[in-house]
Formats: structure tokens, C-alpha cells, sequence
């Protein structure tokens, strides 16, 4: 059974830091590509950011980018999330999933874990 | 950067016929894929490709896709369908980026 599983998600004040976990299990997961989608309380999807199945290459969301990293350790199948200079904005709920290549839909996701940035 | 445009929400009587659109500049192009979120709970695919459908989804999930419009049908709508749906592309004019239309509610009157 295909299983994504987050950890990591924690209040933390704004301006600060905190590193998400996805845990696979269930396929071969360096032939998956994966990414970040979050939702904050009561609105829509948004794409953070995508990282390839080798790890080699990586996106993120304008929103994002020069504050998170992603990276991945197929040794250990774990795709993991460094946020750094967090704001109330990126309070969400954050969910990984994988796709087997560009332009692929999001087969599977996780059941998310929450972040809120406040003091 | 691409935007896709979905209607907050959409209203149907049990076993009519449903229909969420997505509106996009020339998403006729583009391969859209369709999710459904329960509250709670992460979404899951219906529709991929514009038009396969996963394991487990019924033939009542369709979808169309022409010009700026793709739309999400979902025939002889049931309670259950009750909750919010989302389109997706990939933006391929921007680095890789992915892009979510901002999400359906449909309603089972």
C-alpha cells in the first residue's frame, strides 16, 4: 500500500524555523518526483515547491523561494522541507505527494501536518 | 504567471447532472487534471489527462476541455459528491511551476 506520511508541522513564531518530514512507503520512491502543496484554514490548494526523483533538480513557488528548500534522502525514503524566515501567511496545512513525472498528476498525498506562524 | 478560475461554487439536485468549470488562457492546450477534497481530508484524483480516471473513481466523473474552458461533469449526482473540487496544470511557460484553480464547492441540494 502506497503510504505518505508528514511529521514536522509545529506553532513557531514569525521569523523563525521548521523542518518537515514526509515518510514513503509503498513504491519505488526514487522513480517519483515529489512535492510540497499547502492549504491554509478555509482556503484552496497551493503549490510550494517540487523536487525530482534523483533530488538533482528542484522548484519552488515564487511565495517560497529563497526562504524554503527542499530536499530529498532516498536511502531513507523521506522527502523533508526547511522553512526558514516563516510568516503568518504560511500558516497551513502542508501535504506531500508524489507524481511520476512533469505535467503527471499528484497520485498519491499525505494526510498533511499543520504549521502556524504566530507569536 | 497562469491562473486558472473556478467558480466558488456550484448547486445540484440529487441525480442531475453537475458541472465545474476551470477557466484558463487557451487551457484547451493543456492537460488538466481534477481533485476532490473531502473536509478534513487530503485530496484525492479523479480525473487525470483531462480524461482518465483513476481506480475507484465511478464513470460518473468525467471532464471536457476546449478552448478556455475545461469542465468537471459529474452525472446523476449523489450526497456524497457533496464537497470541493480543484483543476490543475502545469504551468510550462514558468520553471515547472504547478498551478490549482482557486477550488469548487458543490453542493447536493
Amino acid at each position: 500500500e502506497v503510504q505518505l506520511l508528514e511529521s514536522g508541522g509545529d506553532l513557531v513564531q514569525p521569523g523563525g524555523s521548521l523542518r518537515l518530514s514526509c515518510a514513503a512507503s509503498g513504491f519505488i520512491y526514487s522513480s517519483y518526483a515529489m512535492s510540497w502543496v499547502r492549504q491554509a484554514p478555509g482556503k484552496g490548494l497551493e503549490w510550494v515547491s517540487s523536487i525530482s526523483g534523483s533530488g538533482v533538480t528542484t522548484y519552488y513557488a515564487d511565495s517560497v523561494k529563497g526562504r524554503y528548500t527542499i530536499s530529498r534522502d532516498n536511502s531513507k525514503n523521506t522527502l523533508y522541507l526547511q522553512m526558514n524566515s516563516l510568516r503568518a501567511e504560511d500558516t497551513a496545512v502542508y501535504y506531500c505527494a508524489n507524481y511520476p513525472s512533469s505535467g503527471a498528476a499528484f497520485d498519491m498525498w499525505g494526510h498533511g501536518t499543520m504549521v502556524t506562524v504566530s507569536s | 504567471s497562469y491562473v486558472l478560475t473556478q467558480p466558488p461554487s456550484v448547486s445540484v439536485a440529487p441525480g442531475k447532472t453537475a458541472r465545474v468549470t476551470c477557466g484558463g488562457n487557451n487551457i484547451g492546450t493543456k492537460s488538466v487534471h481534477w481533485y476532490q477534497q473531502k473536509p478534513g481530508q487530503a485530496p484525492v484524483v479523479v480525473i487525470y489527462y483531462d480524461s482518465d480516471r483513476p481506480s475507484g473513481i465511478p464513470e460518473r466523473f468525467s471532464d471536457s476541455n476546449s478552448g478556455n474552458t475545461a469542465t468537471l461533469t459529474v452525472s446523476r449526482v449523489e450526497a456524497g459528491d457533496e464537497t470541493d473540487y480543484y483543476c490543475q496544470v502545469w504551468d510550462t511557460s514558468s520553471d515547472h511551476h504547478v498551478v490549482f484553480g482557486g477550488g469548487t464547492k458543490l453542493t447536493v441540494l
